[in-house]
């Protein structure tokens, strides 16, 4: 099975401008999380989705936005972007039994200028 | 505020040795535990996964787990260089989101 997929892989952004992160989960998994994560630090909990509901919502600005969709794909939406944003931004979905593992795509870094 | 702590490192090893890193949480309701390791500008790969008090081993890898002291540990055995990295010790909540630490970096020696 593919694991998790992330588009685009690199983005170079304006301050100011706007930004859609998409995600594809492992098959089979529901529930997905963005995080993000700059050098030096642990990823920082963004939002978490499970059956396109929003089941959990990190310490960011309301300028972050996320939706799931019905395959359980998902997309992150940041707006006004700042010179702050620029990081690794992760998705991972969890494993639909109780271990609750989570497995990250390969990350889309962001830069914003 | 919940909290995963991590000595930052650098912690390093001579090959073949075993390297011991370590994490405290501050949730004593935490029921999961996980341990990722993370090369550089890569993303996080789980590498261990440990829910009950004791040991739990998988290949050169064994963590630890202490509820009573809120503690958890990762050993290394066999230390080769492709293990440098980053790793980090991540919990999960009351409502199964990952709280993070913020990694200890890695370095093997030849």
């Amino acid at each position: 099975d593919a694991g998790v997929t992330q588009s685009p892989t690199h983005l170079i952004k304006t301050r100011g401008q706007q930004v859609t992160l998409r995600c594809s989960p492992i098959s089979g998994h529901k529930s997905v999380s963005w995080y993000q994560q700059v050098l030096g630090q642990g990823p920082q909990f963004i939002f978490q989705y499970y059956e396109k509901e929003e089941r959990g919502r990190g310490n960011f600005p309301d300028r972050f936005s996320a939706r799931q969709f019905p395959n359980y794909s998902s997309e992150l939406n940041v707006n006004a972007l700042l010179l702050g944003d620029s990081a690794l931004y992760l998705c991972a979905s969890t494993s639909p039994d109780r271990s609750y593992e989570q497995y990250f795509g390969p990350g889309t870094r962001l830069t914003v200028t | 505020q919940k909290e995963v702590e991590q000595n930052s490192g650098p912690l390093s090893v001579p090959e073949g040795a075993i390297a011991s890193l370590n994490c405290t949480y501050s949730d004593r309701g935490s029921q999961s535990f996980f341990w990722y390791r993370q090369y550089s500008g890569k993303s996080p790969e789980l590498i261990m996964s440990i829910y009950s008090n004791g040991d739990k081993e998988d290949g050169r890898f064994t963590a630890q787990l202490n509820k009573a002291s809120q503690y958890v540990s990762l050993l290394i055995r066999d230390s080769q260089p492709s293990d440098s990295a980053t790793y980090l010790c991540a919990v999960a909540d009351s409502n199964y989101q990952l709280i993070w630490g913020a990694g200890t970096k890695l370095i093997i020696k030849p």
